[in-house]
């Protein structure tokens, strides 16, 4: 099975605060990786999407950027609001098969 | 509106009921997967569907199963439900296979196994 990892598992910020995450996978291991974003009640939405390496990619405040040489993608978020309070996904396209998820890093953002 | 839509949102039932949740997009997409979430394990694909009559087991397939008898549906199946499959369970779709697509998620199905 696939492993992805990410880290932290959770982390509190307080507003204005800028922060990032990590999504670790197996290099050899890589056809996309996917950013989703997923609050408390709702469903997980997606981010981005990145497949090429360098791939950097930008929404608002968000940002990401992908490393598949090395295995690893952070997701940045600068200025963080009471709003981005959600746990953020990692995924893999395992070779246009199937979808492995990672654990999710919990993010608190204090106002 | 472009969505993906389960039922129920909320199920309790007993061990060994069988019971279905269904799973609806309407956006015409090939690929359709079912995950369960539980805590401190991230979502896990339990099956996944390229197109119509083509299902392919996922990470945790056992106690389910699946159909694909129509492009929009894509229901799963617990024949003999029991207390560990109490979880929180999401049906997603997406354009394409994977790759370079991102996936709509439906909202949600708790279901509880007593």
């Amino acid at each position: 099975i696939l492993n992805v990892e990410q880290s932290p598992q959770s982390l509190h910020v307080q507003e204005g605060d800028s922060t990032n995450f990590t999504c670790s996978f197996p290099s050899s291991n890589f056809y996309a990786l996917h950013w989703y974003r997923w609050e408390t009640a709702k469903s997980p939405e997606a981010l981005f999407v990145m497949t090429l390496n360098g791939d950097e990619k930008k929404k608002g405040r968000i940002s990401a950027t992908l490393n598949t040489k090395e295995g690893y993608s952070y997701l940045y978020i600068k200025g963080s609001q009471p709003e981005d309070s959600a746990t953020y996904l990692c995924a893999i396209d395992n070779y246009g098969q199937n979808f492995v998820f990672g654990p999710g890093t919990r993010l608190s953002v204090l106002p | 509106e472009a969505q993906v839509t389960q039922n129920p949102r909320y199920l309790i039932t007993v061990t060994g009921k069988k019971l279905t949740v269904t799973c609806s997009q309407n956006m015409n997409h090939e690929y359709m997967s079912w995950y369960r979430q539980d805590p401190g394990l991230g979502l896990r694909q339990i099956y996944y569907s390229m197109n119509v009559e083509v299902t392919d087991k996922g990470d945790v397939p056992e106690g389910y199963k699946v159909s694909r008898k129509e492009k929009r549906n894509f229901p799963l199946i617990l024949e003999s439900p029991s207390p560990n499959q109490t979880s929180l369970y999401f049906c997603a779709s997406s354009l394409f296979p994977t790759g370079g697509t991102e996936a709509f998620f439906g909202q949600g199905t708790r279901l509880t196994v007593v």
